[in-house]
């Protein structure tokens, strides 16, 4: 059975620092990788993902994410945080079913509070 | 396009009460999911339904069952509350199953999600 952890709980940035948010998983086979933010009060949105080719994805908010896969890791990051980026960030990993279906494996989640 | 839609937003009952969740989506998606969240543990998968007329458990079905009504919508049933159901339930929608063998290039997306206490 697949996996994903994500080592902080809850992490306290000033703006304008630098971020660097963990996510290792195991699973033996292929995999899809994802970042899903949860501002508060709202529903998950992607954030980026992660399927083949350029193992460094860019997705929104300047956001970007790396995937190692020697490492089993996909560490998201950002080079200047704002206020606004104050949510609660899940790393997902993807895995098929009998029926071919994806089904999504979260961890646990990281908060993520940035002082003005 | 309202995407991912669930009802009721908020919902207190009282333990043995039964109720259900409604989900829909307008994206014509075919694979629909149930995900319940609690501090600290993420999100958990209670069931999924790959395409209209299938289900099948996740990690976290028992006490919960769904119905596929149709292509659009997918329900969540819970026959006798219990306090340790007290969560936050988000739908999810998908465009289509994964290619057997193949890697999938689509993404969930999620509705608001429900808010629900068992007293």
């Amino acid at each position: 059975a697949q996996s994903v952890s994500q080592h902080n709980h809850h992490v306290i940035l000033s703006e304008a620092a630098s971020l660097e948010l963990g996510c290792n998983y195991s699973y033996g086979g292929t995999v899809n990788l994802f970042w899903y933010v949860q501002y508060p009060g709202q529903h998950l949105q992607l954030l980026l993902k992660y399927f083949s080719g350029d193992p460094l994805v860019k997705g929104i908010k300047g956001f970007e994410a790396e995937f190692i896969k020697s490492k089993f890791s996909f560490n998201l990051r950002k080079p200047s945080v704002q206020w606004s980026d104050t949510a609660e960030y899940f790393c997902a990993v993807s895995s098929f079913s009998n029926f071919g279906n994806e089904k999504l494996t979260f961890g646990t989640g990281t908060r993520l509070t940035i002082i003005p | 396009n309202a995407g991912v839609t669930q009802t009721p937003k908020f919902q207190v009952l009282k333990t043995g009460q039964s109720m259900t969740l409604q989900c829909a989506q307008d994206m014509n998606h075919n694979s629909m999911y149930w995900y319940r969240q609690d501090p600290g543990m993420g999100l958990r998968l209670i069931y999924y339904s790959a395409s209209e007329g299938t289900t099948d458990k996740g990690e976290v079905p028992n006490g919960y069952n769904v119905s596929r009504l149709n292509k659009r919508e997918f329900s969540l049933r819970l026959e006798s509350a219990a306090p340790s159901q007290t969560s936050v339930y988000f739908c999810a929608s998908r465009a289509m199953p994964g290619l057997a063998g193949g890697r999938s290039t689509d993404t969930q997306y999620f509705g608001p999600g429900t808010r629900l206490t068992v007293l």
